[in-house]
């Protein structure tokens, strides 16, 4: 079964720098999704992406976020000066059309602690 | 803001008793989708609910989404050690594409 992945799965980092967490969705799907969860909290929306541009974001997705679609697979959420609260699972999820009309592919996750 | 309000927070029920948790929005949904989240996991897709007072079965699984569409519930009937994790309920607004998550109930079953 078509599944979506994500790497790393845990990332350590210092605060005030740069990570890239990566996921490659499924192949057929055409929108793409970043989620966090802060730990024992609720799944948060970050960002949606269609068609190589963000379709719709949320207040936590602010100037220091970005995402990316560089080639045919791969779909990254840059952070580009980590803060101590983005401290979070991030959660990359695909969904064959737009999230809210069908379901929603989830991926296993990265752990993204910021020392 | 839009938000999603899920009630309880947490269930601790003995094997084979029922269990329901609920959601509200103070405004009217678009959809409803309900995912699972086992501990260590990540969510996983139960079912999506679109119409007024519409009600789907899955098994042991009832859901509900309310007339006005601004509430829903699931209740497992006679509950098992595998439905142990956190049920999130997820909800889209009208004029927007994003699901707003409610906080979950997570339950815990014990044999």
């Amino acid at each position: 079964e078509p599944e979506v992945t994500q790497t790393p799965s845990h990332q350590v980092t210092q605060m005030g720098q740069e990570v890239i967490l990566r996921c490659v969705p499924i192949s057929n799907h055409l929108y793409f999704y970043w989620y966090r969860q802060i730990l024992g909290q609720k799944v948060e929306f970050l960002v949606s992406f269609y068609n190589n541009e963000i379709s719709e974001k949320s207040e936590i997705f602010d100037d220091q976020f970005s995402v990316e679609r560089p080639d045919g697979s791969n779909f990254t959420l840059k952070i580009r000066s980590t803060k101590l609260e983005d401290s979070a699972m991030y959660f990359c999820a695909s969904s064959e059309r737009l999230a809210g009309y069908n379901e929603q592919f989830f991926g296993p996750g990265t752990r993204l602690t910021v020392l | 803001g839009q938000q999603v309000m899920q009630i309880p927070q947490y269930q601790h029920v003995q094997e084979g008793e029922d269990f329901t948790t609920y959601c509200n929005s103070s405004t009217t949904l678009s959809n409803i989708q309900w995912y699972k989240q086992r501990p260590g996991g990540h969510p996983v897709f139960l079912i999506q609910l679109v119409k007024s007072g519409e009600v789907k079965k899955q098994k042991r699984l009832t859901f509900q989404f309310g007339e006005a569409k601004k509430n829903s519930s699931l209740h497992i009937t006679a509950t098992q050690t595998t439905d142990v994790g956190t049920y999130f309920c997820a909800g889209r607004f009208l004029n927007t594409g994003k699901l707003i998550f409610g906080q979950g109930t997570t339950l815990q079953v014990k044999p």
